[in-house]
């Protein structure tokens, strides 16, 4: 299995919602990334997991929550959205193996809309 | 920190025609260099990396790119477009610490 899956594909949300994001892989990989794209620009780093434990946070507000309950799952928690937030969300993965590169492979994103 | 700059955000070419995407890279340390390539309302795939092993890397899709210390340049080439390589593409630098920056993208329009 070489895929990063993300569910849902699209969302729409209103903004006293609160809803989840989620993200799985099993590649063995120990490195797992949240990325905000928003269009026509390049994706922006919110979040890395490194071996189940959090290790970048690009000041993102609060209202986005990240969990990683195990080494395969990543999952964004959200609540109290605002229509800015609306954007492709993708996921990534990495080996994370000491003394090798590490190549993040990405889902396919889910499309959140903010009403 | 590291970053990448794309030169051109917008590259026409006619099909059949060589394809050239800049990419110029600034850092103060070992860098992995990365091209990704995104289709609409999709996900990135890789299409290649620098790893340091050779400076000339092969990508899948017939793309390849060369890594030149001297220019601080890793430009994505490919010698005779198709149709289907339509599409937005991302050069990336990443550091040791899984903290991976992307250029704004140039998107790759193929003319018949």
């Amino acid at each position: 299995d070489t895929e990063v899956t993300q569910t849902p594909k699209h969302l729409v949300m209103g903004m006293t919602n609160k809803k989840s994001l989620k993200c799985e892989q099993h590649m063995g990989h120990r490195a797992m990334y949240w990325y905000k794209q928003k269009a026509k620009k390049p994706p922006e780093l919110m979040f890395v997991y490194s071996y189940e434990k959090l290790s970048i946070n690009e000041s993102v507000p609060s209202r986005f929550s990240p969990e990683c309950p195990n080494s395969s799952l990543l999952n964004l928690h959200l609540h109290a959205l605002q229509p800015e937030d609306s954007a492709l969300y993708l996921c990534a993965s990495s080996p994370a193996r000491e003394g090798e590169t590490d190549t993040q492979y990405f889902g396919p994103g889910t499309r959140l809309t903010v009403l | 920190a590291q970053s990448v700059t794309q030169l051109d955000s917008q590259v026409p070419v006619f099909e059949e025609a060589p394809v050239e995407l800049r990419c110029n890279y600034s850092s103060s340390v070992s860098v992995y260099l990365f091209w990704y390539v995104q289709y609409p309302n999709q996900g990135l795939q890789l299409l290649l990396k620098y790893t340091s092993a050779a400076t000339l890397v092969k990508g899948i899709n017939g793309f390849e790119a060369e890594f030149k210390k001297s220019e601080t340049s890793f430009h994505l080439t490919k010698p005779s477009a198709h149709m289907s390589d339509a599409a937005e593409y991302f050069c990336a630098v990443s550091d040791l610490d899984n903290d991976m920056r992307f250029g704004a993208g140039t998107r790759l329009t193929v003319k018949p």
